[in-house]
């Protein structure tokens, strides 16, 4: 199975502030036939399922304000809030869906410092 | 609107069986591969297992495998996840997830989820 990484575990970030989180894939998830990349990122807050915000990589789910944004490719990915908002606190987690048996990182909590 | 809706939690004990449902409306279901992710107490998410939409292939998690037994009924637009020989570390909030792409195995990234059903195994 692919593992995937996230850091830091924990983020304190100051309202307003750009908050980054990365992970790492134990392989890449980039699928050259179609040069894309088979990660996404998922917000989850307590009581409430998972929110899907980014796909492949770096395309904003609908809906998702646009200070939230992805990058990398391979096996280096962020997701990156620009602005942080208070609604923003929650623990982040990406994904690979590159193989038939899905993987998460273990997760990033982000905090308002 | 697109929705999944979980059933069947609840407290059972060690060793015993459980059945979770997750009823699908608001697209067509028997064109999607679907999956179920849980999540532990104070734990991150799992991914559980996948079927493929025409219910010919199945892949599990290797803390579930040979426990837990995916299936679907695509004329009753509801998926199943059939838990037995169930452990204290069994004990989750268990999603039903919807891809994004409609694609027989279910790939995709996952845009909807159910509310979740609590499924606690007593020791």
């Amino acid at each position: 199975d692919i593992v995937m990484t996230q850091s830091p575990d924990s983020l304190a970030v100051s309202l307003g502030e750009r908050a980054t989180i990365n992970c790492k894939s134990s392989q890449s998830v980039l699928y050259s036939p179609n040069n894309k990349n088979y990660l996404g990122w998922y917000q989850k807050k307590p009581g409430q399922p998972p929110k899907l915000l980014i796909h492949w990589a770096s395309t904003r789910e609908s809906g998702v304000p646009d200070r939230f944004s992805g990058s990398g490719s391979g096996t280096d990915f962020t997701l990156t809030i620009s602005s942080l908002q208070a609604e923003d606190v929650a623990v982040y987690y990406c994904q690979q869906y590159y193989t038939t048996r899905r993987t998460f990182g273990q997760g990033t909590k982000l905090e308002i410092k | 609107q697109v929705q999944l809706v979980e059933s069947g939690g609840g407290v059972v004990q060690a060793g015993r069986s459980l059945r979770l449902s997750c009823a699908a409306s608001g697209f067509t279901f028997s064109n999607y591969g679907m999956h179920w992710v849980r999540q532990a107490p104070g734990k991150g998410l799992e991914w559980v297992a996948v079927i493929w939409s025409d219910g010919s292939n199945k892949y599990y998690a290797d803390s579930v495998k040979g426990r837990f037994t995916i299936s679907r009924d695509n004329s009753k637009n509801t998926l199943y996840l059939q838990m037995n020989s169930l452990r204290a570390e069994d004990t989750a909030v268990y999603y039903c997830a919807k891809p994004w792409d409609a694609d027989s195995s279910g790939s995709g990234a996952f845009d909807i989820w159910g509310q979740g059903t609590v499924v606690t195994v007593s020791s």
